[in-house]
């Protein structure tokens, strides 16, 4: 089982650069989701998505970008890096439905470093 | 103040020791909790999940949380080097898919 992929593990920008970080799941879960993890802050809710074509802002936003064309893959833009964006990046995903609400399942994770 | 507080330790504990991990929180509309363990550069591993008060046990783990008090702890019992890594607690409403972290406690078990 593959669970929640991350593409690319490491990067390196130059501010002002952008880049696209991919995150792909084959669990057919319906919700999606994008973090990042400062030192000593905890995991922040970038954007999630409900669904094919449903994105919604979480609490960390600005500055990126989502789309979710299909199930299974829910990339997030940055468009003009900014060192505030040096992170770690997780993407998650889980199942909600009426009768049941399942935990979250991580990927291994994104390190971008912002220069 | 924080919706959930953890303390960040670091906590380090002898091989076979009872650890325990703990959260606070101040949301009384948390129904979910959860506790993650993150090995060092992967992602936060599903550990335990539960739903409103009680306890829950799997193996050498048991998960417990008092709404009464906002309070919810992780116990390991016979601790091994390979229980070393940092404990997410994690909690979440009912009628919403966000999830709260708090920051995390970094364990060392030591041979």
């Amino acid at each position: 089982n593959a669970g929640v992929t991350q593409t690319p593990k490491f990067r390196i920008l130059k501010i002002g650069q952008s880049m696209t970080l991919q995150c792909t799941q084959d669990m057919n879960h319906n919700y999606m989701y994008w973090y990042r993890q400062d030192p000593g802050m905890g995991l922040k809710l970038i954007y999630y998505s409900v669904g094919a074509g449903i994105t919604d802002k979480g609490e960390v936003p600005n500055g990126y970008n989502v789309s979710r064309s299909t199930t299974e893959d829910f990339p997030l833009r940055l468009e003009l890096a900014a060192p505030s964006q040096t992170s770690v990046y997780f993407c998650a995903s889980s199942y909600e439905g009426q009768a049941a609400a399942w935990p979250q399942h991580f990927g291994d994770g994104t390190r971008l470093s912002i220069l | 103040q924080k919706e959930v507080e953890q303390d960040p330790g670091p906590l380090s504990v002898p091989e076979g020791a009872i650890v325990s991990l703990n959260c606070t929180y101040s949301n009384s509309a948390f129904q979910y909790f959860m506790w993650y363990r993150q090995y060092s550069r992967k992602g936060p591993e599903l550990l335990m999940y539960t739903y409103s008060s009680g306890n829950k046990e799997d193996g050498r783990f048991t998960a417990q949380v008092d709404k009464s008090s906002k309070y919810i702890s992780l116990f390991i019992r016979d601790s091994q080097p390979s229980d070393s890594a940092t404990y997410l607690c994690a909690m979440r409403p009912s009628l919403t898919n966000n999830l709260f972290f708090g920051t995390g406690t970094r364990l060392t078990v030591i041979p």
